[in-house]
């Protein structure tokens, strides 16, 4: 299973970019990434995922490097309500029925005013 | 996206006892996932649920501690047997939602915060 490895904090300040970091290296071609966020005392929220190209929605980019060994997700414009932990997800697809979702320790991201 | 409604949010609970936590979903969904969150960490999978079968659990997790029902396609409970202080956690349920594009992503409950005293 691939493995993610993220900084375990990182802090951004208002209505900046705040761009985290998620390595995995060991990741197989048929992997996605996934990232998800958890605002206190909240379930996690789905963000955005993607294969190999670079994603975007309504919350955030994601930039995923030409080896697929790393990936950033970018929040273009930072708030307060941003302040949460954010989980880089490599999913598991040994059987194709096989979805469930590993979450490692996650970057604690804080805005700051 | 799916809508789940996890029940009860909270409870307080005696050692020894057991209690059952319910998990609905607003539609049909093939698989459910019930997840605990230890305080401070991060989430652990505990099994998965597909309705009419037996239900697959992770390695550290067993059907004894942590019997699940899965009666149908919108549905499901976790039970936590026989408590201990160490069982204090988050427990969350989880379906995927397939959206509009194939591997959209994972919606989760509230969750249901668990205290053992």
């Amino acid at each position: 299973d691939a493995k993610t490895t993220q900084p375990p904090s990182m802090d951004c300040a208002e209505g900046r970019a705040a761009n985290l970091p998620c390595n995995h290296s060991t990741i197989s071609g048929n992997e996605y990434v996934y990232w998800y966020r958890q605002i206190h005392s909240q379930g996690p929220q789905y963000i955005i995922h993607g294969l190999k190209n670079n994603e975007t929605n309504e919350m955030a980019s994601l930039i995923i490097t030409e080896d697929r060994k790393s990936s950033t997700l970018i929040l273009p414009h930072a708030t307060l309500r941003d302040t949460a932990v954010y989980y880089c997800i490599v999913r598991l697809t040994k059987h194709f029925y096989n979805n469930d979702m590993r979450f490692g320790a996650g970057t604690r991201l804080t805005v700051k005013p | 996206s799916a809508v789940i409604s996890q029940k009860p949010s909270r409870d307080i609970c005696q050692r020894g006892t057991s209690l059952t936590i319910q998990c609905q979903v607003d539609s049909q969904v093939t698989m459910m996932f019930w997840y605990r969150q230890q305080p401070g960490q991060s989430l652990t999978l505990i099994a998965t649920a597909n309705q009419g079968s037996e239900a697959t659990y992770e390695s550290g997790f067993v059907i004894d501690k942590f019997p699940i029902s899965r009666p149908n396609l919108t549905f499901s409970t976790l039970t936590v047997s026989n408590m201990s202080p160490e069982d204090s956690s988050i427990y969350l349920c989880s379906v995927e939602d397939a959206g509009r594009r194939v591997n959209y992503g994972y919606t989760f409950g509230s969750g249901t915060r668990l205290t053992v005293v």
